[in-house]
């Protein structure tokens, strides 16, 4: 595998469930990011990790929880959410660590497409 | 804060025309600017980017200048195809903490007939 992944690639859920996205690098960053994409509105960022450390929370709701265990991996638990979570959910690394620059492209994955009923 | 606008489609050309997608910036700083682009059922990929004033990124046939005297990035391209069809998104990245946080236009989707 190169890039980043993301599993599931299709995910609907009931507003009871709890299901978890995956998301892998395998580019040996040390930075990665959550993103909501949804219909006619800008992406939005949600959360950022850098060294397994959440350094940005975009004031998500709780019932998204992220987790990064590691600089490779990154999830998003997912509980009792609303239809309007309904979304695709986009993964992102970068090089960040210490010497972060605004010069640092983001890679992104394919995203998992939530449907919440 | 930070803000990027851009001309939000969709946008249909027929096949070798020229295209332009405007795209302008509020920002404090020295933001770097990207274009992504996101073909159907995929993630964003970058598409290019400039990283100063008056740096020209370009790739793929694809060119856009950063303006800083009108914080501007238009992409332009002089004939585009078919497999051009896509999603293009304008962003900038600046200081947000310990990472630079990219801010991302709405997108803008661009159709090519054959």
């Amino acid at each position: 595998e190169t890039g980043v992944t993301q599993t599931p690639r299709h995910l609907v859920m009931g507003m009871t469930n709890k299901k978890s996205l995956k998301c892998e690098q395998h580019l040996g960053h040390n930075a990665m990011y959550w993103y909501k994409q949804s219909a006619k509105k800008p992406l939005e960022l949600m959360f950022v990790y850098n060294f397994k450390e959440q350094t940005e929370n975009n004031s998500v709701p709780s019932r998204f929880s992220p987790e990064c265990p590691n600089s490779s991996h990154l999830f998003l638990h997912l509980h009792t959410l609303q239809p309007e979570d309904s979304a695709l959910y986009l993964c992102a690394s970068s090089q960040g660590g210490g010497a972060a620059r605004n010069t640092d492209t983001q890679y992104f994955g394919p995203g998992t497409r939530l449907t919440v009923l | 804060g930070n803000s990027v606008t851009q001309m939000e489609g969709p946008v249909t050309l027929s096949e070798e025309a020229f295209l332009t997608i405007n795209c302008t910036y509020t920002a404090t700083g020295y933001p770097s600017l990207f274009w992504y682009v996101q073909y159907p059922g995929e993630g964003l990929q970058l598409l290019l980017k400039a990283t100063k004033a008056d740096d020209k990124g370009s790739n793929k046939g694809f060119e856009a200048t950063y303006r800083k005297e009108t914080t501007s990035f238009h992409l332009e391209k002089g004939s585009v195809q078919v497999s051009d069809s896509a999603v293009y998104f304008c962003a900038l990245s600046n200081s947000g903490g310990s990472n630079y946080k990219l801010t991302f236009g709405k997108g803008t989707l661009l159709t090519v007939n054959p």
